[in-house]
């Protein structure tokens, strides 16, 4: 089974406009740590946020904020006031705690191509 | 400044030769990563290492082989048995514990003919 689902293959948005994408993640550990990523097309990893399992604020980053509802297991991205530069793949990463030796892990969604409209 | 440099950006091979790539940081992290990454697709583990002179099987390990004599260095070797080596390669490093993020290279594209 997946750990990391990223249900939308792609996105538009209009420049200025705000963006969710989504993530649902799979786990039975209490402790975990979710990420997001940002892969333009040169293809570097950028990171862009994070929220651990027991954050009960939800995590923002200038323009990045994470939306994360714990009992229905999923961490979306929202995106504000998008950019031409915002133009790339986001990837959803989750890394769990409480897996002994396994707890270095990154495992991550197959992504979702963001295009921002100008 | 602090980062992880992979080398080369770009490499070619012809099918049949073992092939190395370079991954060094400098960021003290105590653990390294390699994931592969193909066309259209997220990143899938090949192999990690938690401290020098030890490391895991991620994955897809079949076909790759790793070492970590060091702690700034974890090199990938593609081996001939690699059904499918060509693929977009990177190389991490992170604290070790789950709250931190994984610091990326800018990666290695393979190309085997």
């Amino acid at each position: 089974a997946q750990k990391i689902t990223q249900t939308q293959p792609g996105m538009f948005v209009q420049e200025k406009e705000a963006v969710t994408l989504d993530c649902t993640y799979d786990t039975s550990d209490q402790s975990y740590g979710l990420f997001w990523y940002k892969q333009p097309s040169s293809g570097e990893m950028i990171f862009l946020i994070y929220q651990g399992s027991y954050d009960e604020q939800n995590a923002t980053e200038g323009r990045y904020s994470l939306n994360f509802q714990k009992a229905r297991k999923s961490a979306n991205l929202v995106i504000s006031a998008s950019q031409l530069g915002d133009s790339a793949m986001y990837f959803c990463a989750m890394r769990e705690g409480n897996s002994g030796g396994s707890n270095y892990k990154l495992t991550f969604g197959k992504g979702t191509l963001l295009t921002v409209n100008p | 400044d602090g980062g992880i440099t992979q080398s080369p950006k770009y490499l070619f091979r012809k099918e049949g030769q073992n092939v190395t790539l370079s991954c060094e940081q400098n960021l003290n992290h105590d653990a390294m990563y390699w994931y592969r990454q193909d066309p259209g697709q997220g990143l899938r583990l090949i192999y990690y290492s938690q401290i020098v002179n030890d490391f895991q099987k991620g994955d897809i390990a079949e076909g790759y082989s790793v070492s970590r004599e060091k702690k700034e260095s974890f090199p990938l070797t593609v081996t001939s048995a690699q059904k499918n080596p060509t693929a977009f390669y990177l190389c991490a490093s992170s604290p070790g514990t789950y709250l931190s993020p994984l610091h990326f290279g800018n990666g290695t594209r393979l190309t085997v003919t």
